[in-house]
């Protein structure tokens, strides 16, 4: 079956710090890869995805490649602020049309001043 | 355009009750999904449904657990004789009438279920 793996939180950094979030990820056929963010309370709000290998979704000033020969996804920023202190899941749809998305558990990033 | 809306948006239900969550797509929407994110958790699929339909539901517990999309009207997930375990958040998505690979999900805030 489908999974995504993500690495464990919190991520604590301070301001102005570059961030990268590992995500991996095992799927059949051509899945595509997004990038979730969730604030506290709130819903997810899609940051960005990518839906075929070497495709670089970006928003924000967040980037992520999706590398089939890794089969990951990094999440990256050069420079974090306070206000992207969240929780940010790594998903798949596994290419087969519209069906549900496979989480990974999320990771809880806090960004200090 | 208005997100994709749930209510309520917190819920609290003595074991043995009824919990009935609601949600409505966004405008232009015909398909939902229902998500269960348990505490320190990731989200985990429940049910997928378009109008009238569901269309796949391996997600969803045997027992206690419906979903409904009517032609008129929101979505409905029904949790019949709560549990203490069925407390979680609830999250409902949509998606726009096309299909097609890589199709982005848009969430709505979710309901806070919690069984005393």
């Amino acid at each position: 079956g489908n999974s995504v793996t993500q690495m464990e939180g919190p991520v604590t950094l301070s301001e102005e710090a570059f961030l990268t979030i590992n995500c991996t990820y095992t799927a059949t056929g051509y899945p595509s890869l997004f990038w979730y963010v969730q604030y506290p309370g709130e819903g997810l709000q899609l940051l960005l995805k990518a839906t075929k290998a070497d495709d670089k979704g970006s928003n924000k000033g967040f980037e992520a490649t999706y590398r089939k020969e890794t089969t990951s996804f990094h999440l990256e920023k050069g420079s974090v602020q306070v206000s992207d202190s969240a929780v940010y899941f790594c998903a798949l749809s596994d290419g087969r049309g519209a069906d549900g998305l496979t989480f990974g558990k999320g990771t809880h990033l806090i960004i200090q001043p | 355009n208005a997100g994709v809306m749930q209510n309520p948006r917190h819920l609290v239900r003595r074991r043995g009750q009824e919990a009935r969550l609601r949600c409505s797509p966004m405008k232009g929407h015909s398909h939902v999904y229902w998500y269960r994110q348990l505490p320190e958790e990731g989200l985990k699929f429940m049910v997928y449904l378009q109008k009238e339909n569901i269309i796949d539901e391996s997600g969803m517990p045997k027992e206690r657990f419906s979903a409904e999309f009517p032609k008129e009207g929101p979505s409905i997930l029904r949790i019949q004789q709560v549990v203490r375990g069925d407390s979680a958040a609830y999250f409902c998505a949509s998606s726009p009438t096309v299909q097609g690979a890589g199709e982005t999900q848009y969430f709505g805030p979710g309901t806070r279920l919690l069984v005393l």
